[in-house]
C-alpha cells in the first residue's frame, strides 16, 4: 500500500520558467511533510518542509504548498535553474513520530 | 559540520554470502535510521534508533537483516544469507530528535549489488 504517491514518474521544463511537483498521501495521520532533492550517486538532501497547522511554505525559490482536505501537496520552483535537476522525493511523517515515508520520486530535468 | 559517513560506496557479492555495512552518523544525532531504495522507488524504512534503542523494525527482514547500535553512535546492517531481491542502496540518516521533528541528513549510501 503506497501511503505517499508521486503519479509523474519523470517532468521536463524550461529554464527560468515554473516547475510544478506533485505528491498525494492517504494517511490521515501524517502531519509533517517534506521534500527531498537526490542528485545520482549521492543521498537524498532536504529541501523544505511543511507542518499540518500550515498550508504554504517558502524558501527562496522553492514553495511547498499543502491542501489537508485534499491530502494533496506540491513543491513550486520558480524560476527553474539547470541545477534544479535531479529526482524529487516527497516524504511524509505522522503525529509523533519521525519514520518517514517516501514517495517513488519525480525526475525533473531543466532544459536550457 | 561532518556529514552522515558510509562505508562502503560499492558491494558486490554471490546470493548466500553475508554483508555488513556501516553507518557513522553526525555528531549528536540521537536518532539513526537505515533506509534501502530499490532502483525506481522511494527509500524505504528498514529500522529506526533512538540512541542505542530500537524505535522500530517492522519493515526489517529479520530472518536475514540484523543492525545494531553501538554505545549510541556508529551503526552497521548485516544481510545474512543476501537474496538477489537485496540488491538496492542502503541508506543512513541521522537526525537531531524525534521531538524536534528536525529533518534527517542522509549519506551517499551503499549500492549493493547481489548476482
Amino acid at each position: 500500500d503506497q501511503q505517499v504517491k508521486q503519479n509523474s514518474p519523470s517532468l521536463s521544463v524550461q529554464e527560468g520558467r515554473i516547475s510544478i511537483l506533485n505528491c498525494d498521501y492517504t494517511n490521515s495521520m501524517f502531519d509533517y511533510f517534506l521534500w527531498y532533492k537526490k542528485y545520482p550517486a549521492e543521498g537524498p538532501t532536504f529541501l523544505i518542509s511543511i507542518s499540518s497547522i500550515k498550508d504554504k511554505n517558502e524558501d527562496g525559490r522553492f514553495t511547498v504548498f499543502l491542501n489537508k482536505s485534499a491530502k494533496h501537496l506540491s513543491l513550486h520552483i520558480v524560476p527553474s535553474q539547470p541545477g534544479d535537476s535531479a529526482v524529487y522525493f516527497c516524504a511524509a511523517s505522522p503525529i509523533g513520530n519521525e519514520k518517514l515515508t517516501f514517495g517513488t520520486g519525480t525526475r525533473l530535468t531543466i532544459i536550457p | 559540520e561532518a556529514g552522515v559517513a558510509q562505508s562502503p560506496r560499492y558491494k558486490i557479492i554471490e546470493k548466500r554470502q553475508s554483508v555488513a555495512f556501516w553507518c557513522n552518523p553526525i555528531s549528536g544525532h540521537a536518532t539513526l535510521y537505515w533506509y534501502q531504495q530499490i532502483l525506481g522507488q522511494g527509500p524505504k524504512l528498514l529500522i529506526q534508533f533512538q540512541n542505542n534503542g530500537v524505535v522500530d523494525d517492522s519493515q526489517l527482514p529479520k530472518d536475514r537483516f540484523s543492525a545494531e547500535r553501538l554505545k549510541g553512535v556508529d551503526s552497521t546492517l548485516k544481510i545474512q544469507p543476501a537474496k538477489l531481491e537485496d540488491s538496492a542502496v542502503y541508506l543512513c540518516a541521522s537526525s537531531l530528535s524525534p521531538s524536534l521533528r528536525t529533518e534527517a541528513f542522509f549519506g551517499q549510501g551503499t549500492r549493493l549489488t547481489v548476482v
